[in-house]
């Protein structure tokens, strides 16, 4: 049972546009969603995370926009770079116990000239 | 060094063969886990170790076996490899700790069963 659901499963985006990556989640004790970035050759590395006290997180060109009621979450990518170019997943866990990191299937992320 | 080092990079092997996957990591973390990707799935967990005495099958875990050597290594097995095995493989670190649940990714096995 898939319980972080992604879309699209691949994007293209023209150099300098913006990027958005969906999630909705089911599971109403998940506290904590980071957003995993992978290059070709490489493991899934943590690019930005959120907490559902707060609805927007930026770091540079990346933001997370968090809607708690509508148990959605997304990743926007102001001014699309083709080092960009990468696939995104975003993640899921609960704030209690020995809980694990629930992925989404990810996105393909391809920034086109 | 990388943090968290994965062998072999590439592997081929045969149907029926037993293989085993190896990870070490000096994050001095006690979690460790054991993923596979595959296009269109994302990464599902197979087994997961909270410490070196504790041992969780994942989503995944047919087919697998894992062994918690030492707080830094965590070994992946495949005791029949099969075709649908064939996947990326990747092994991960934790520490819950740091407030960030922050995972640590090696750079991946590429796995090929034929």
């Amino acid at each position: 049972q898939q319980q972080v659901k992604q879309s699209p499963q691949s994007l293209i985006v023209q150099k300098g546009g913006i990027s958005i990556i969906n999630c909705a989640y089911e599971n109403t004790a998940f506290d904590y969603f980071p957003w995993y970035q992978q290059f070709p050759g490489k493991g899934p590395a943590l690019l930005i995370a959120i907490r559902p006290d707060v609805s927007e997180k930026k770091e540079g060109r990346f933001t997370i926009s968090f809607n708690k009621s509508a148990k959605q979450f997304s990743l926007h990518i102001m001014d699309s770079q083709p080092g960009d170019s990468a696939t995104y997943f975003c993640a899921a866990i609960p704030n209690f116990g020995n809980e694990k990191l629930t992925f989404g299937t990810g996105t393909r992320l391809t920034i086109i000239p | 060094d990388a943090d968290v080092t994965q062998t072999p990079r590439n592997r081929i092997t045969k149907t029926g063969k037993r293989i085993m996957l190896e990870c070490s990591q000096t994050k001095g973390h006690d979690r460790m886990y054991w993923y596979r990707q595959d296009p269109g799935l994302g990464l599902r967990l197979i087994y997961y170790s909270f410490d070196v005495k504790d041992i969780n099958k994942g989503e995944i875990s047919d087919g697998y076996s894992v062994s918690r050597q030492a707080q830094a290594k965590f070994s992946l097995s495949l005791e029949s490899a099969i075709p649908n095995q064939t996947a990326l493989y990747f092994c991960a670190t934790s520490d819950p700790n740091t407030g960030s649940y922050g995972y640590t990714f090696g750079s991946g096995t590429r796995l090929t069963v034929v």
